[in-house]
């Protein structure tokens, strides 16, 4: 089957800019999560979806951040202005069951330097 | 608060050498405990789900145990291939991750 769908790889913005990520789940993924990865830490989650509707985004800073999956399947996420401490790694992951012991499976990222 | 401490942060081993990496975990209500595997430009790929106390799991030269406090990824006879970030995350309210271990296996 194929992966988590991520893009663009990597983004170099300055601050104060807007920026944003897109990502394709795997088919039938019904849950779909963005997770927010900095250097030499674990990943933090953003928000989390079921189909197209919000089920966690307590985590999320929403006067800068939002995101959107529009029709259940694809998401984005957007950043809005941009500041140095989101330099970090993206990742989107899905997985086949909301039950909370459901693995997840990422994509490869979207490396954002902020400068 | 849930809280995840994976320790050491970073272990290298010859070729063949066997060592553990520990997770140790504070959780209110456990409903899993998961342990990922990351390279470097790479997202997590999952490796293992634990949900209760003396379970076990194996996957080639990985096992993973579980306490009531504290999980365990024991390498056996290590290859430079299982060089790598080892995440461990625990479900309660939240899915919660440590910062992982990473591992270098040298020829």
């Amino acid at each position: 089957e194929a992966g988590v769908a991520q893009s663009p790889r990597y983004k170099i913005i300055e601050k104060r800019q807007s920026v944003a990520f897109w990502c394709n789940p795997i088919s039938g993924h019904a849950t779909l999560y963005w997770y927010q990865q900095i250097l030499g830490q674990g990943p933090k989650l953003l928000i989390q979806f079921q189909n197209n509707g919000v089920v966690d985004d307590s985590q999320l800073p929403k006067d800068r951040f939002s995101a959107e999956r529009l029709k259940g399947v694809d998401s984005t996420l957007k950043i809005q202005p941009a500041k140095l401490e989101d330099s970090a790694v993206y990742l989107c992951a899905s997985s086949l069951s909301s039950r909370q012991d459901s693995p997840l499976h990422f994509g490869n990222g979207t490396r954002l330097t902020v400068t | 608060e849930d809280q995840v401490t994976q320790s050491p942060e970073a272990l290298r081993l010859q070729e063949g050498e066997s060592s553990s990496l520990n997770c140790s975990y504070t959780v209110s209500g456990l409903r899993g405990l998961f342990w990922y595997r990351q390279d470097p430009g790479k997202g997590p790929e999952f490796l293992f789900t634990l949900y209760s106390a003396g379970e076990e799991k194996e996957k080639e030269r990985l096992k993973a145990t579980l306490t009531k406090k504290e999980s365990f990824l024991h390498i056996t006879a290590p290859k430079p291939e299982d060089s790598a970030t080892y995440l461990c995350a625990v479900q309660g309210g939240k899915l919660s991750f440590g910062a992982g271990t990473t591992v270098t296996v040298r020829a």
